[in-house]
């Protein structure tokens, strides 16, 4: 069955610092990948997606994350970290005929100032 | 704001009571999703409609049910609640169902069964 594993509930790290939060996914064929982050009180915002092509994609606010089949990784990262970043991150896949995505259990990111 | 639209904001009843939980598509997007988002279980898929047809389920209870209007609304009726069903909901829409589109959330409906 397909899945996604976000192995931290949280990650600290110190404003203007590189951030990475880690996500593996498990799905038989070629996953379609994707962030998501929820700001509280929030719905859940689309960062950037893995389709196919280029391994590392671009996303909103300067984020990006880097596709690795082999070690079946889409870890999402960005170099110098705001504080305004603070907040709870998905990762989630979906596959060429899955009609819904499955989300991970989220990482809390914290930065701290 | 993602363009998708999500009432009411909060909704607060009682066990045994029915509600109805509203949710309007992004302009352009035909595929609507209900999620269910709870402390314990996380992030749950409850079920996906595309132009009005029901296209798929996840872990939606029988005492849950939803349909999709001609204008692309959706509805999401819950009845016999339970303490237990008391969650965020939030709906997503996409301009085409599941694989590599992406999904824009609402603001979510915050229900609480007392």
């Amino acid at each position: 069955a397909q899945s996604v594993a976000q192995p931290e509930d949280q990650v600290n790290v110190a404003e203007g610092n590189p951030l990475t939060v880690k996500c593996t996914y498990s799905v038989s064929g070629n996953p379609y990948l994707f962030w998501y982050v929820q700001y509280p009180n929030r719905g859940l915002q689309f960062l950037l997606k893995y389709i196919t092509g280029d391994n590392l994609v671009k996303g909103s606010y300067g984020f990006e994350a880097e596709f690795n089949k082999s070690q079946t990784s889409f870890h999402l990262k960005k170099p110098s970290a705001l504080v305004s970043d603070s907040a709870l991150y998905f990762c989630a896949v979906s596959y060429t005929g899955r009609r819904a995505l499955t989300f991970g259990s989220g990482t809390r990111l914290q930065v701290q100032p | 704001d993602s363009g998708v639209t999500q009432t009411p904001k909060h909704l607060i009843t009682a066990t045994g009571q029915r509600v109805t939980l509203r949710c309007s598509p992004r302009s352009g997007d035909l595929s609507v999703y209900w999620y269910q988002q709870s402390l314990d279980q996380g992030l749950q898929f409850l079920i996906q409609y595309y132009n009005g047809e029901e296209r798929a389920k996840g872990n939606i209870l029988e005492r849950f049910s939803a349909q999709q209007f001609p204008d692309l609304h959706s509805e999401l009726n819950l009845s016999s609640l339970e303490l237990g069903d008391s969650a965020l909901y939030f709906c997503a829409s996409s301009v085409a169902p599941g694989g590599p589109y992406e999904q824009y959330f609402g603001p979510g409906t915050r229900l609480t069964v007392t």
